[in-house]
Order: C-alpha cells, then structure tokens, then sequence
C-alpha cells in the first residue's frame, strides 16, 4: 500500500523567509510524484510532477525536488500570497489514481 | 483549460436522504475520480472510472455508489447520508498515463 508522509503540517514564515516542505513517500515502483496548492474553499491546483531520482522543476519562488524516499518543495524568498497548503501525491504501479498526503499548511506574514 | 465543474458549492441535507454530486468535465478525459477531504485525513479516493459505464471501488467506498452515463459526466451518490459523511468533495479528471489531475472546485456537503 502506498504511503505518502508531509511535514511539517503547518509552517509560519515571515515574507523573505526561504523554506522547506517535505514529503516522503512509500510505494512500490514510483511512477510520478505530484506537488499541489490548494487554497481555502478551492480544489487542489497542480504544480508539479516529478518522475526520477535527481530530478528538478521550477516556478516562480518554488522548485520541488526528488531523491528516492522523498520530495522537497523549496520556497524561496515567499510572499504572502504564497500561503496555501500544498499537498503531495504519489502514482505507482499501472494505476491513474494518486495517493495523497494530509498537505502543508503554509502561512507567509509581512 | 481544461475545466471540472461541480453542480454545488454548498449542499446541505438531512440524513437518510440520497443525494446527488455531479461533476461534468470539458476536455474529454478518459479518467474521473471522486475524493472526499476531511481535517487531518488529507484525500481519500472513494471511486474512480476509467471509462464510460466502467467504475471502481477506491479506499472508502462504503456508503457511496457512482454513475458514468456519458464520458463528460461522473456522478458520486450517497444512498442514504449519514452525518459522518459531512465532508469536502472533491471530483477531478485526468486524460490518463502519467499526467496529473485536474481538480473542480468542491462541494462542501452538511449532512444534518
């Protein structure tokens, strides 16, 4: 059974203030890794997909990483209207369906 | 953009009645999902189709049926709410492989 793991759940930063989300993941023969936001009242909006070891993408202040075990969602120099909670799912196998996290709850502050 | 509409924002119903979600998607997807999202429990899959008349039991589907008339369309009903199914809804379609989701917007469902 597929397990996927975020941490921390919830995160405060002041606006400039670089940080990290992470997600581990357990699942036999990963097939894509995706990153999330989801805003209050909404439906999740994607981000990224990651698909190997060593792998990077970017947008705008985010650039989501993956190793073997887990994925990193790196916030660069964030802004308030990057709060959000980001989730993190996984595929594997032959399914389309995707595994998720419980998400991030960020908050960015002035 | 692709879009997935869900009919209801809000939704609030008594318990023992069946209730109805639809979510209609434009961009001819192969594959729908229901999900439901609760505080701490993140998203869990409760049915997913990968074609027309065709469905599948996702990890919590007591409680729920489905329907798949018309590729477009995929509809979650609850035979008889409970008010442990006070919940998010969420329904997203994906045209299959190794692409993501596209997720509606949610209806947020009271069931009293």
């Amino acid at each position: 059974e597929d397990q996927v793991t975020q941490s921390p759940e919830a995160l405060r930063l002041q606006e400039g203030e670089s940080s990290s989300l992470n997600c581990s993941y357990t699942v036999s023969g990963l097939r894509g890794l995706f990153w999330y936001r989801q805003d209050p009242g909404k439906g999740p909006e994607f981000l990224f997909t990651l698909y190997s070891a060593g792998e990077e993408k970017e947008k705008e202040r985010l650039k989501a990483t993956l190793t073997k075990k887990e994925s990193f969602l790196h916030i660069t120099a964030p802004k308030p209207e990057d709060s959000a909670t980001y989730l993190c799912a996984v595929r594997s196998g032959t399914a389309s369906k995707l595994t998720f996290g419980t998400g991030t709850r960020l908050q960015v502050t002035l | 953009d692709v879009k997935v509409t869900q009919s209801s924002r809000y939704l609030v119903k008594r318990t023992g009645e069946k209730v109805f979600l639809e979510c209609v998607q434009d961009m001819d997807h192969e594959n729908m999902f229901w999900y439901r999202q609760d505080p701490g429990l993140g998203l869990r899959l409760i049915y997913f189709s990968y074609d027309v008349k065709m469905k599948e039991k996702g990890d919590i589907p007591e409680g729920y049926s489905v329907s798949r008339e018309k590729k477009e369309r995929f509809s979650l009903i609850l035979e008889s709410a409970s008010t442990n199914q006070t919940s998010m809804y969420l329904c997203a379609s994906s045209v299959g492989g190794d692409y993501g989701y596209t997720f509606g917007s949610g209806t947020r469902l009271t069931v009293v």
